[in-house]
C-alpha cells in the first residue's frame, strides 16, 4: 500500500516569497491534515480537512497561509508570503476518518 | 485545550536496557497515540490505544484513562531504536495534541 507522499522534501527561500507544498493522502483516506513542526517541538496541526471540506484550521496563520483539498484527495498548502519563523518541517498526514493516522515524509522549509 | 507533557526529554541508554517514556496529559481523550520519528523528519505511527495495554514486537504501550498517563516502553532496546517518540493525545473532532517528544539514543 502507498503511503502519504508529500514534495517537495527540501525547499530554501528567501523571506517575503511565496511556496506551496503539496500532499497527496493514502487512497481512500477521507481526513487529511497539514502540521507545522518547529524544531524542538512536537507538530502543532493547522488545518484538517475531511474529504474537501475544513473541520479545524483554528491555529492556521491565515493571514500569509492557505490550503486546499478541491476534490477531496491531494491538497496544497501555500505561505505568501514567508517569514523566518515559518523555517519548520511540514508534515501531511491522513486517516480513514479520525482515526490512526499516516504521516508523509515531510517537507523541510528554510526560510533565509 | 490538553496540555501533552512528556518524559524525559532526552534519554541516552546502553544496548539491551529496558526503556520507559511516559505521557501525561490534562483532558480526557477518546484516544491516544505513540509516533516515531527519525532524523530527516518522517513520523511513523506506532500505537493507538484507548485503554489498556498494546504490544508490537519489543515495543508495548499502556494506558492509564484514570489517571490521563500513557507509558511507551521498550524491551531488549537497539540502536536502530534511536529516535525521537513523541505522545500525541485526543483525536476524533478535536485533533491531536503532541507532546515535544523524547529524544531517544541507545548506544551499542
Amino acid at each position: 500500500e502507498a503511503g502519504v507522499a508529500q514534495s517537495p522534501r527540501y525547499k530554501i527561500i528567501e523571506k517575503r516569497q511565496s511556496v506551496a507544498f503539496w500532499c497527496n493522502p493514502i487512497s481512500g483516506h477521507a481526513t487529511l491534515y497539514w502540521y507545522q513542526q518547529i524544531l524542538g517541538q512536537g507538530p502543532k496541526l493547522l488545518i484538517q480537512f475531511q474529504n474537501n471540506g475544513v473541520v479545524d484550521d483554528s491555529q492556521l496563520p491565515k493571514d500569509r497561509f492557505s490550503a486546499e483539498r478541491l476534490k477531496g484527495v491531494d491538497s496544497t498548502l501555500k505561505i505568501q508570503p514567508a517569514k523566518l519563523e515559518d523555517s519548520a518541517v511540514y508534515l501531511c498526514a491522513s486517516s480513514l476518518w479520525t482515526d490512526t493516522q499516516y504521516f508523509g515524509p515531510g517537507t523541510r522549509l528554510t526560510v533565509l | 485545550k490538553n496540555e501533552v507533557e512528556q518524559s524525559p526529554q532526552n534519554l541516552t541508554a546502553q544496548e539491551g536496557e529496558f526503556i520507559t517514556i511516559n505521557c501525561s496529559y490534562s483532558v480526557g481523550i477518546s484516544a491516544l497515540h505513540w509516533l516515531q520519528q527519525h532524523p530527516g523528519g518522517g513520523i511513523v505511527s506506532l500505537f493507538m490505544l484507548s485503554s489498556g495495554k498494546k504490544k508490537h514486537g519489543r515495543l508495548i504501550a499502556t494506558i492509564n484513562i484514570q489517571e490521563k498517563h500513557s507509558s511507551l516502553h521498550i524491551t531488549a532496546s537497539h540502536p536502530r531504536d534511536s529516535a525521537v517518540y513523541i505522545c500525541a493525545a485526543g483525536g476524533g473532532a478535536d485533533g491531536l495534541t503532541f507532546g515535544k517528544g523524547t529524544h531517544l539514543i541507545i548506544q551499542p
